[in-house]
């Protein structure tokens, strides 16, 4: 069965310091992934997303980046985190992007 | 970015009632619709993806429903349980942009 982990679950940074959150998916080839974030009293936003190694689409501008480094690793960097940046970030997987997406179990980021 | 949105935002009912909440898309270069329920300090978790005009889904007692011409989606719960307690969220896909939007969702507690 597909398990996806994404870590760490909290993380408590300053503003000006880098940022790196790692997902990883199990028991599948060739995913598509998500990068979502929700910040504080809003709904999911899509950040990025990839259909394959080293493709990466962005939603939203912003100093956020991400990076498909192999088929079944996602992750999302900053060099310097805003206090906007503070929020709930989930990893997702689907076979297309039309199928239903499995959730990661989050990071809360909170920048201080 | 298409312009989704979920109603109510909130709301509270008593243990067996029965309710349904709405989401409202463009009905142009529709795709699919998808809904999710995000439970506190869980992860989203699928419930239906609809893709046909007229299309009705059904799990245990949430059952939804699909009219694209008008664009909109209805969620049911018949019976509500505490355990339904959650926020439901829609997404839909349209052709063009090819990615899920979600909604800002409609937080549902039940209680007891």
């Amino acid at each position: 069965s597909q398990t996806i982990h994404q870590w760490p679950a909290t993380l408590v940074q300053p503003v000006g310091s880098p940022l790196s959150l790692e997902c990883t998916v199990e028991g599948t080839s060739n995913p598509n992934l998500y990068w979502y974030r929700q910040a504080a009293g809003r709904g999911l936003q899509l950040l990025f997303y990839s259909v394959g190694i080293g493709q990466i689409s962005s939603e939203v501008p912003q100093n956020l980046s991400a990076s498909r480094p192999q088929d079944r690793q996602f992750i999302l960097s900053s060099k310097k985190l805003l206090l906007s940046d503070s929020g709930f970030y989930l990893c997702a997987w689907s076979v297309t992007s039309y199928y239903e997406q499995y959730f990661g179990p989050g990071t809360r980021l909170t920048v201080t | 970015i298409l312009n989704v949105e979920q109603s109510p935002q909130s709301l509270h009912v008593q243990e067996g009632d029965s309710t349904n909440f709405t989401c409202s898309f463009p009905s142009s270069n529709f795709y699919a619709l998808h809904w999710y329920r995000w439970e506190t300090a869980k992860s989203p978790e699928a419930l239906f993806v609809m893709t046909l005009n007229g299309d009705e889904k059904k799990k245990g007692r949430i059952s939804a429903t699909l009219n694209t011409k008008e664009g909109y989606s209805y969620l049911y719960i018949k019976g509500s349980q505490p355990e339904d307690s959650a926020t439901y969220l829609c997404a839909p896909i349209s052709g063009s942009a090819r990615q899920l939007t979600f909604g800002s969702g409609t937080q549902l507690t039940v209680l007891p």
